[in-house]
C-alpha cells in the first residue's frame, strides 16, 4: 500500500541553524501539507501546497519557513534559522484532491538546542 | 473558525469493554469530520471520516462514529476493546472549501488486561 515517507526520523540542531525536512508523498497525489505537534499540544496545520504554490498557510508559517517541491517526488520544509520553540514533531501529508483524505507520514522529530 | 474538543486526554478501559472517545466540534458551516489513530512511533492513520452522507460511519478495526448535528458531536466507539487498540486518537474537522485539518488535543487510550 502506498505511503508517505519522511526523512530523517529524528534531527537535532543548534538554535539559529537551518534545517530541511524531507517528505516523499504518495506518487499520484497532488496536494501536500505540513503539520507540526509540539510535545503535549495539538497537531497544528502549517501549510498546504498545490501546483507548485502555497495554497493555504497558518499564522505559524512565517518568513522563516518555506516549502518546495524540488523534483517530481520530494516535498521539503525548510526552517531558515531555528528557534527553541521550533522543537516539535513535523508531519507531512498528501492527498489526491483538495477534499480527499490526507495521508500522513510517520513524522520527523526536531529538537532545537 | 473551526475547533475541536476531545473530552479526556487519557481514557483507560479493560480488554473487552466498550470504548467511547468523545469529540465535540465547532463550525459555522457543515463540517467534514475525521478520526485518526497514532500508534507509537508511527504517523497518523485514518480510522474513519464523515463527509455528509450517512451519519453513522464505520471505520477500520471495528470502530465507528456517529455524527450528531444537534449535539455537535462525533464520538468514536468500539464495542469490545482489544489490547492492540492502545494508541493516541485524534478527532479533526475540515470545512468544505478549506484544506487544513483542525485537530483536537488527542486522547490516549490504554487497555487493561
Amino acid at each position: 500500500e502506498p505511503e508517505v515517507t519522511q526523512t530523517p526520523s529524528h534531527q537535532v540542531t543548534q538554535m539559529g541553524q537551518e534545517v530541511i525536512l524531507r517528505c516523499v508523498p504518495i506518487s499520484n497525489h497532488l496536494y501536500f501539507y505540513w503539520y507540526r505537534q509540539i510535545l503535549g499540544q495539538k497537531v497544528e496545520f502549517l501549510v498546504s501546497f498545490y501546483n507548485n504554490e502555497i495554497s493555504e498557510k497558518s499564522e505559524i508559517f512565517d518568513d522563516q519557513f518555506s516549502v518546495e517541491r524540488p523534483d517530481g517526488s520530494n516535498f521539503t520544509l525548510k526552517i531558515r534559522s531555528t528557534k527553541l520553540e521550533d522543537s516539535a514533531m513535523y508531519f507531512c501529508a498528501s492527498s489526491s484532491g483538495t477534499g480527499e483524505t490526507q495521508y500522513f507520514g510517520p513524522g520527523t522529530r526536531l529538537l532545537v538546542l | 473558525a473551526q475547533s475541536v474538543t476531545q473530552l479526556g486526554s487519557h481514557v483507560s478501559v479493560s480488554e473487552g469493554a466498550l470504548v467511547l472517545l468523545r469529540c465535540n466540534y465547532s463550525s459555522s458551516v457543515p463540517p467534514y469530520l475525521f478520526w485518526y489513530v497514532q500508534y507509537p512511533n508511527q504517523g497518523l492513520q485514518l480510522l474513519l471520516k464523515y463527509t455528509s452522507a450517512a451519519t453513522l460511519v464505520k471505520g477500520i478495526n471495528g470502530f465507528e462514529a456517529e455524527f450528531k448535528k444537534s449535539e455537535t458531536s462525533f464520538h468514536l466507539t468500539k464495542p469490545s476493546a482489544h489490547m492492540s487498540d492502545a494508541a493516541e486518537y485524534f478527532c479533526a474537522v475540515r470545512v468544505q472549501g478549506a484544506q487544513k485539518l483542525v485537530f483536537g488535543q488527542g486522547t490516549r487510550l490504554t487497555i487493561n488486561p
